[in-house]
């Protein structure tokens, strides 16, 4: 079935430092695929989206490209700040079914 | 002016008891989800409604029952709480069945002791 996988956490950066958090999926189409983030005691917020293949969806200075050559949407960020530490979900939707999300990706940013 | 409002935020129950969770969406969003968070953040999709009807059941436990009045809101009632019913549920509501995402509520932690 559809599914997405994403690369274990957690990750831990120096405030300032390059993120990168891969994601790829298994979809018998072309799905819509997100990013969302999950701050502490808080629920998931879209980060951003891509609905076709080469689309780039881009918020808060991240950055994911959704490549079918690859079947990957991976989380880029140039420089990260404290504030960014969260859960990142990875997640894609097809065919209108249900959000099928990854396993989350824990990062924490250190000043 | 909140989007998606669960309620409440924390329920802390004995083993055995029902309980139940309220969800409200003012996005005029046509499809409602809950989700399941287990204590390693994997999310699982329990139930959606669209436009009040259910469209899907996931292999969830009887014991939880989905009900909407109205497309604005879903509730999930749950009967004979178990240990392993303790979690963060949340809501969560989408136009076009998901196509643009999802909105999510804050959640509610829920733990049985």
């Amino acid at each position: 079935g559809d599914s997405v996988t994403q690369m274990e956490g957690p990750v831990t950066l120096s405030e300032e430092a390059f993120l990168t958090i891969n994601c790829t999926y298994t979809a018998t189409g072309y799905p819509s695929l997100f990013w969302y983030v999950q701050y502490p005691g808080e629920g998931l917020q879209l980060l951003l989206k891509a609905t076709k293949a080469d689309d780039k969806g881009s918020n808060k200075g991240f950055e994911a490209t959704y490549r079918k050559e690859t079947t990957s949407f991976h989380l880029e960020k140039g420089s990260v700040q404290v504030s960014d530490s969260a859960v990142y979900f990875c997640a894609l939707n097809y065919n209108n079914n249900d959000m099928r999300f990854g396993a989350g990706t824990r990062l924490t940013v250190k000043p | 002016d909140t989007a998606v409002s669960q309620t409440p935020k924390y329920l802390v129950t004995q083993m055995g008891n029902d309980k139940s969770i309220k969800c409200e969406q003012n996005l005029g969003h046509d499809t409602m989800y809950w989700y399941k968070q287990d204590s390693k953040k994997f999310l699982k999709i329990m139930f959606s409604y669209n436009n009040k009807e259910l469209i899907i059941n996931e292999t969830v436990p009887n014991r939880f029952s989905p009900k909407s009045p109205d497309k604005a809101h879903l509730n999930l009632h749950i009967n004979s709480l178990e240990l392993g019913d303790s979690a963060v549920y949340f809501c969560a509501s989408s136009q076009d069945q998901g196509y643009y995402g999802y909105t999510f509520g804050s959640g509610t932690r829920l733990t049985v002791v």
